[in-house]
């Protein structure tokens, strides 16, 4: 039973550019979150996705953005990088009849580097 | 807004001490607590969780107690191993997205 994935590990962009972080949830889960975690601090909650909606989001500016597919599959975007965007991007997946949308399991992450 | 607030580290204990992380909540309503690991170069492993008052969660010999009159769900272990090095993050959510605490990072030394 394959956990949940994220493509790629590493990233390295400069200011201003644009990129793309890429989640597959858990078997048997519908319901995607995304999290940010800056270097020594806990995650920060972006945006949460089921049923192809954005369902909840958290305070982050409209730079940032995402998709659901329709296999339950996301991807996370964020438009005109910043310094300040470097971090540890975490997605976590979640089932309302399997443990619960409030029970989310994590993926290893994506280190993104903005130089 | 909730919040969530654990002990700072680092905590640095010899193999086989006992081991207590500290953790309080604040919320509307009676959200589900979870304590989160994160290991080197990885992302978070669901410890354990608990989605009620007085509820106990265990796992891999680590325990906590949903405590409502002090918000609190403080992280146990009786005999830590080296391979317990991680960091540590304590967690409140339910209707509400998870809001996490800072992190305790924990060093085990033989």
């Amino acid at each position: 039973d394959a956990g949940v994935t994220q493509s790629p590990t590493h990233l390295i962009k400069t200011r201003g550019q644009q990129v793309t972080l890429r989640c597959s949830p858990k078997s048997g889960h519908d319901t995607v979150s995304w999290y940010q975690q800056a270097l020594g601090q806990g995650p920060q909650f972006i945006f949460q996705y089921y049923e192809e909606e954005e369902r909840q989001r958290g305070n982050f500016p409209d730079r940032f953005s995402g998709h659901q597919f329709p296999n339950y599959s996301s991807e996370l975007n964020v438009n005109a990088l910043l310094l300040g965007d470097s971090a540890l991007y975490l997605c976590a997946s979640s089932s309302p009849i399997l443990g619960g949308r409030e029970t989310q399991y994590f993926g290893p992450g994506t280190r993104l580097l903005v130089l | 807004g909730n919040s969530v607030t654990q002990m700072e580290g680092p905590v640095t204990l010899s193999e086989e001490a006992f081991l207590t992380i500290n953790c309080t909540y604040t919320a509307t309503g009676y959200p589900s607590l979870f304590w989160y690991v994160q290991y080197p170069g990885e992302g978070l492993q669901l410890l354990l969780k608990a989605t009620k008052a007085d509820d106990k969660g265990s796992n891999k010999g680590f325990e906590a107690t949903y405590r409502k009159e002090t918000t609190s769900f403080h992280l146990e272990k009786g005999s830590v191993q080296v391979s317990d090095s991680a960091v540590y993050f304590c967690a409140s959510g339910g209707n509400t997205p998870l809001v996490f605490g800072k992190g305790t990072r924990l060093s085990v030394i033989a």
